[in-house]
């Protein structure tokens, strides 16, 4: 089983700033939160990894609240070319990630 | 840095022949691989862990003697499909996580392979 629940799909316009909530209330204390992108017949993509509070890179920013039940991906003024599915996950060390469904973003002109 | 290749990127077979899939971490070791498969509009599934100089270890209802894994170096973990069968069409991914201690907690995957069987 997935230890993640995130939303199946969100749509938006170009250029407004996107916000993907993904809830992981079994998270473990060695556990790091992170999320990826995957475009159609490709491996996924590393966006970003946080451990708690927030983390910022130059495609996107994570947020984690305190108790780390939840984590939301921020992607500001998204374009047509953000359009993908993005996934959220949590593990540490050598576990190997479990994929749940993922979040399919539909960015429209 | 962080690469991960996978060769071939495609391929086509007949029924019953053996593919070999490559996965390779071009700039880190990594003692620990995985692969997973993918079936269109699904999500990537798991179906074993590479471990450097042991045997994988597999997941529930996947096909060690179908699914040959070897991990012969610290960069370097194949798949084998043997005996193929158009079931087995599908999109193969591997992932690699640095040693410990390198480039954080995150496993980065390969571009995958598609594996088409007639």
């Amino acid at each position: 089983l997935a230890k993640t629940t995130q939303p199946i799909s969100m749509d938006s316009y170009e250029g407004q700033e996107v916000n993907i909530t993904c809830s992981h209330n079994n998270i473990a204390t060695n556990d790091y939160i992170t999320w990826y992108q995957q475009f159609p017949s490709q491996g996924p993509r590393f966006i970003i990894q946080g451990y708690k509070t927030k983390v910022t890179n130059e495609v996107a920013s994570l947020f984690i609240p305190a108790d780390r039940k939840s984590s939301t991906l921020s992607l500001p003024r998204v374009s047509l070319s953000d359009t993908a599915v993005y996934y959220c996950l949590v593990g540490s060390g050598n576990t190997p990630l479990v994929f749940g469904k993922g979040t399919r973003l539909s960015v429209i002109a | 840095g962080a690469v991960v290749s996978q060769h071939p990127s495609w391929v086509i077979c007949k029924s019953g022949t053996s593919v070999k899939i490559e996965c390779r971490s071009l700039d880190f070791q990594a003692t620990t691989m995985f692969w997973y498969r993918q079936f269109p509009k699904q999500s990537l599934m798991l179906m074993a862990t590479s471990n450097e100089g042991s045997k994988a270890t597999y997941e529930q209802g996947v096909e060690k003697d179908k699914f040959l894994i070897n991990h012969a170096s610290l960069t370097l973990s194949t798949l084998t499909v043997t005996s193929a069968h158009p079931e087995d069409s599908s999109f193969y991914i591997c992932s690699a996580r640095p040693l410990a201690g390198a480039l954080g907690e995150t496993q980065y995957f390969g571009p995958g392979t598609r594996l088409l069987v007639l």
